[in-house]
């Protein structure tokens, strides 16, 4: 059974730095892209990052690029988002999400997410 | 970016009613349009990829159809557990983005 475990969520004054792990079993992590997505307290979903199953091709949506970084280890079967520069726009909950093969896929599953909170 | 606009933004139903939702792109995307359905506190689930392909496991009451810049999503006959929260989004094009959003209520 696949599964996607996320953590690294909390409380971060504006300014600061978080880093989001993306736990994952159940699948040949190393052979498949993998994805974060956001989602605002009582808000829609905003797709932020992807990477490639060798972490040599990374994506970022426009509003968080040159501020978080995705990265992966596939000895650990985990995929990272580091946040700096945190504004109060970037609060939500963070999910990773398994594209269903290579190239433009669907999402299945999502993991429950990490909440991150960006406030003074 | 390409804009994805649902419609309506929310709608109110009936048990055993049958209810459409569209999805409308600012551009085409061929047929590269899921639907995802997500209940409070939940992650979204997976219904329908690619326009019109029912995922595994989701009852046969979901469908979709549509390409190039119009799609719809039907529940033939609403179901308690199928009030929720329905999103479409495009893969296409990067970056990926995601419909607002349609809320389905019991009426």
């Amino acid at each position: 059974e696949v599964q996607l475990v996320e953590s690294g969520g909390g409380l971060v004054q504006p300014g600061g730095s978080l880093r989001l792990s993306c736990a994952a079993s159940g699948f040949t992590f190393s052979s498949y892209w993998m994805h974060w997505v956001r989602q605002a307290p009582g808000k829609g979903l905003m797709w932020v990052s992807r990477i490639s199953g060798d972490g040599s091709d990374t994506a970022y949506e426009e509003s968080v690029k040159g501020r978080f970084t995705i990265s992966r280890d596939n000895a650990k079967n985990t995929v990272y988002l580091q946040m700096n520069s945190l504004r109060a726009e970037d609060t939500g909950v963070y999910s990773c999400a398994l594209p269903a093969r290579g190239g433009k896929a669907w999402f299945d599953p999502w993991g429950q997410g990490t909440l991150v909170t960006v406030s003074s | 970016d390409v804009q994805l606009t649902q419609s309506p933004s929310s709608l109110s139903a009936s048990v055993g009613d049958r209810v459409t939702f569209t999805c409308r792109a600012s551009q085409s995307i061929s047929s590269y349009l899921n639907w995802y359905q997500q209940k409070p506190g939940k992650a979204p689930t997976l219904l329908i990829y690619v326009a019109s392909n029912l995922q595994s496991g989701v009852p046969a009451r979901f469908s979709g159809s549509g390409s190039g810049t119009d799609f719809t999503l039907t529940i033939s006959s609403l179901q308690p557990e199928d009030f929720a929260t329905y999103y479409c989004q495009q893969i296409y094009f990067t970056p990926i983005t995601f419909g607002q959003g349609t809320r389905l209520e019991i009426k």
